[in-house]
C-alpha cells in the first residue's frame, strides 16, 4: 500500500532564505508526483508535476526533483518571501492495482516565512 | 477555463438533514475525485470516477454517503442523514488522464449542528 510522508510537518524561516521541503513514498509504481500549495481556507493549487520518467521540474523560484528508485522528492524554494507562507502538499499518482490513477497525499508541510 | 466549480461554498444544516454537494469538472477531464479535509485527519479520498464510472469508493465513510456522476460534466456527493462529525471541507478535483495535473475546486465548507 502506497504511503506518502512529508517532513518536517512545520517549518519557519526568515525571509530570503533558500529552503527544501521533503516528500517520501513507499512504492515506486507511480505515474507522476505533484506538488500543491494550500492557503488557509482555500483549495489546493497545483505548483509542479513531475512525470515518473523525469528528474526535475522548475517554475520560477520553485524546483522539484524526483528520485523514483529511492522514493523521494524535494521541493526547493529559492529566496523565500512572506507570500510563500502556506501548506505544501505532495501527492503521488498510483500506477498499479485496482486504484490505478488514484492520488495519495502526504499530510503537508506548513511553511511560515518571517519578514 | 472556469476551473472546477463547486456549489454551495458554504452549507450549514441540522443533524439528520440531507446534504447535496455539487461539482462541475473542467471540460474534457475524465477523472473526478471527491476529497474531505479536516484538521484532525487531513485530506481524505472519498471516491473517484474515471469516465463517469466509480473506480474506488473505499473511502466513503458509510452508507450515509453516496456519490453519482450522471454525465461527464456533473457530479454530486450526498449525505443522508447528516451528522455533526461530517463537518469538514469537501473538495472536488478533476484531471485529464493520469499524466496531467489535478485541479481542485474551492471546496464546500459543511457545518452540521
Amino acid at each position: 500500500k502506497q504511503e506518502v510522508t512529508q517532513i518536517p510537518a512545520a517549518l519557519s524561516v526568515p525571509e530570503g532564505e533558500n529552503l527544501v521541503l521533503n516528500c517520501s513514498f513507499t512504492d515506486s509504481a507511480i505515474y507522476n508526483l505533484q506538488w500543491f500549495r494550500q492557503d488557509p481556507g482555500k483549495g489546493l493549487t497545483s505548483l509542479l508535476l513531475i512525470q515518473s520518467s523525469q528528474r526535475e521540474q522548475t517554475s520560477g523560484r520553485l524546483n522539484a526533483s524526483l528520485d523514483k528508485s529511492s522514493g523521494r522528492s524535494t521541493l526547493y524554494i529559492a529566496a523565500s518571501q512572506p507570500g510563500d507562507s502556506a501548506t505544501y502538499l505532495c501527492a503521488v499518482r498510483v500506477d498499479y492495482g485496482g486504484s490505478q490513477g488514484n492520488l495519495i497525499f502526504g499530510k503537508g508541510t506548513k511553511l511560515s516565512v518571517k519578514p | 477555463d472556469a476551473g472546477v466549480i463547486q456549489s454551495p461554498r458554504h452549507e450549514v444544516t441540522e443533524m439528520g438533514q440531507e446534504v447535496t454537494l455539487r461539482c462541475k469538472p473542467i471540460s474534457g477531464h475524465d477523472y473526478l475525485f471527491w476529497y474531505r479535509q479536516t484538521m484532525m485527519r487531513g485530506l481524505e479520498l472519498l471516491i473517484y470516477f474515471n469516465n463517469n464510472v466509480p473506480i474506488d469508493d473505499s473511502g466513503m465513510p458509510e452508507d450515509r454517503f453516496s456519490a453519482k456522476m450522471p454525465n461527464a460534466s456533473f457530479s454530486t456527493l450526498k449525505i443522508q442523514p447528516s451528522e455533526p462529525r461530517d463537518s469538514a471541507v469537501y473538495f472536488c478535483a478533476s484531471s485529464f488522464g493520469v499524466g496531467s495535473p489535478l485541479h481542485f475546486g474551492n471546496g464546500t465548507r459543511l457545518t452540521v449542528t
